[in-house]
């Protein structure tokens, strides 16, 4: 069963802008993970963070987790047309094995 | 990075054939291997998931006796999708971890069921 909650569902902007995706969630968790995945491809692992950690940067991206709200951001700065993709999170419940619950996604289109 | 492959990539079939999908951990030994699935414009849904040398785990309302699994070694995991029907045409995903936090993805097979 899905967990994760992402919005917005859909993000247009323009190439150089700044683009935030959220996610929620609903239970403990171990870590929180961002993927990408173009049309019809397989998924691309972004970025990792732990529930004991606040804040991850990777280059143009940065996460945020807040445990007590179950929530985190991904923002992707000085966006190219080439980050147009679905980003999704993805969960990895407590005590569940390791499995991953993804949310829904967002779709972000960078326009040039 | 670690590289899982899937095998086909693409696969049309006949409804109410069988079609098995591989995947593959090609550079590490992969304990557990999971299965999605992925309808267009929409996320990932896990199927199961799959220990080497034990039964695999079903998420709720997937039918085990329909998607048959089978993680025989530590690189390779099958799923066949049996006596496949064209509500089974979507995008079958693995990944596989060894214990570790992250888990890697293959690149997906597109099954069609005509």
């Amino acid at each position: 069963s899905q967990q994760g909650e992402e919005d917005p569902q859909a993000l247009s902007i323009q190439e150089g802008e700044n683009a935030t995706m959220n996610c929620s969630y609903k239970t403990s968790i171990n870590n929180l993970q961002w993927y990408r995945q173009n049309s019809g491809r397989g998924l691309v692992h972004l970025i990792l963070i732990r529930s004991n950690e606040r804040e991850k940067h990777s280059g143009r991206l940065r996460v945020t987790l807040d445990t007590s709200k179950k929530s985190s951001s991904l923002l992707i700065t000085a966006s190219r047309a080439a980050d147009t993709a679905s980003y999704f999170c993805a969960t990895d419940p407590a005590n569940q094995g390791g499995k991953l619950i993804f949310g829904q996604g967002t779709e972000l289109s960078v326009k040039p | 990075g670690a590289v899982v492959s899937q095998h086909p990539s693409r696969v049309i079939c006949k409804s109410g054939t069988s079609v098995k999908i591989e995947c593959r951990s090609l550079d590490f030994q992969a304990t557990t291997m999971f299965w999605y699935r992925q309808f267009p414009k929409q996320s990932l849904m896990l199927m199961a998931t799959s220990n080497e040398g034990s039964k695999a785990t079903y998420e709720q309302g997937v039918e085990k006796d329909k998607f048959l699994i089978n993680h025989a070694s530590l690189t390779l995991s099958t799923l066949t999708v049996t006596s496949a029907h064209p509500e089974d045409s979507s995008f079958y995903i693995c990944s596989a971890s060894w214990g570790r936090d992250e888990q890697y993805f293959g690149p997906g097979t597109r099954l069609t069921v005509t």
